[in-house]
């Protein structure tokens, strides 16, 4: 099955500051990129998502780009604000199969 | 409505009881999963149901038993479980077929098996 991994497992920041979250996949038929937020308790829910056929997508302060050549994808949220503070999980899907996997995660927290 | 329902919310049992686990839903999705996710851990794909047939089975052990009756369900049959099954197994549920799309999370089932 697909590899994910994902950086950094844990990340800090000062409310205001800006938050990058890294993922690297392998499988080069990759073709759906999702992120999702977990609160704690709570169950996974899809912030933002790209397909391989488009390089960057926004919605807001979030916002993901793909490299496809490098077969990685970043979230990016700017203006953090306390209720960021979650796990943020990437997943890849495998065109044509529904096969889900998922990175690792990352606890950020958003200090004020 | 974009609900994956889950039943029941807790289940305690022992290594000897059989128990089903629950998922609904009614968006017309036609792919469902079972993950299993520890605490401070990503969900780990358990089974995948694409048009109410088993896609994918990650090497799960016998004692866990998928079922998808209808479009709309999908059962897990727990049978012989051992401690270290106790976990939140979530089900979601996506529109399946070509175009990966959104998958929607049920609340999930914390188990404990003692």
């Amino acid at each position: 099955g697909e590899n994910v991994e994902q950086h950094p497992s844990t990340l800090s920041v000062q409310e205001g500051d800006s938050a990058v979250i890294k993922c690297t996949y392998s499988d080069s038929a990759s073709n759906y990129f999702p992120w999702y937020k977990q609160e704690l308790g709570k169950r996974p829910q899809l912030i933002i998502d790209i397909r391989s056929n488009v390089g960057e997508k926004k919605d807001q302060r979030i916002a993901v780009t793909l490299n496809k050549t490098a077969k990685h994808f970043s979230l990016h949220i700017t203006e953090t604000q306390p209720e960021d503070s979650a796990v943020y999980f990437c997943a890849v899907s495998f065109y044509n199969n529904n096969d889900m996997r998922f990175g690792a995660g990352t606890r950020l927290t958003v200090k004020p | 409505d974009t609900e994956v329902t889950q039943t029941p919310k807790h289940l305690v049992m022992g290594m000897t009881n059989k128990k089903s686990l629950k998922c609904e839903q009614h968006m017309g999705h036609r792919a469902m999963y079972w993950y299993k996710q520890k605490a401070k851990k990503p969900p780990e794909l358990m089974f995948v149901y694409s048009y109410e047939k088993l896609s994918i089975n990650e090497s799960v052990p016998s004692r866990f038993s998928p079922e998808c009756p209808n479009s709309s369900l999908l059962n897990l049959h727990l049978h012989a479980l051992q401690p270290e099954d106790s976990a939140l197994y979530l089900c979601a549920s996506s529109q399946g077929g070509r175009a990966n799309t959104e998958a929607f999370f049920g609340q999930g089932t914390r188990l404990t098996v003692v």
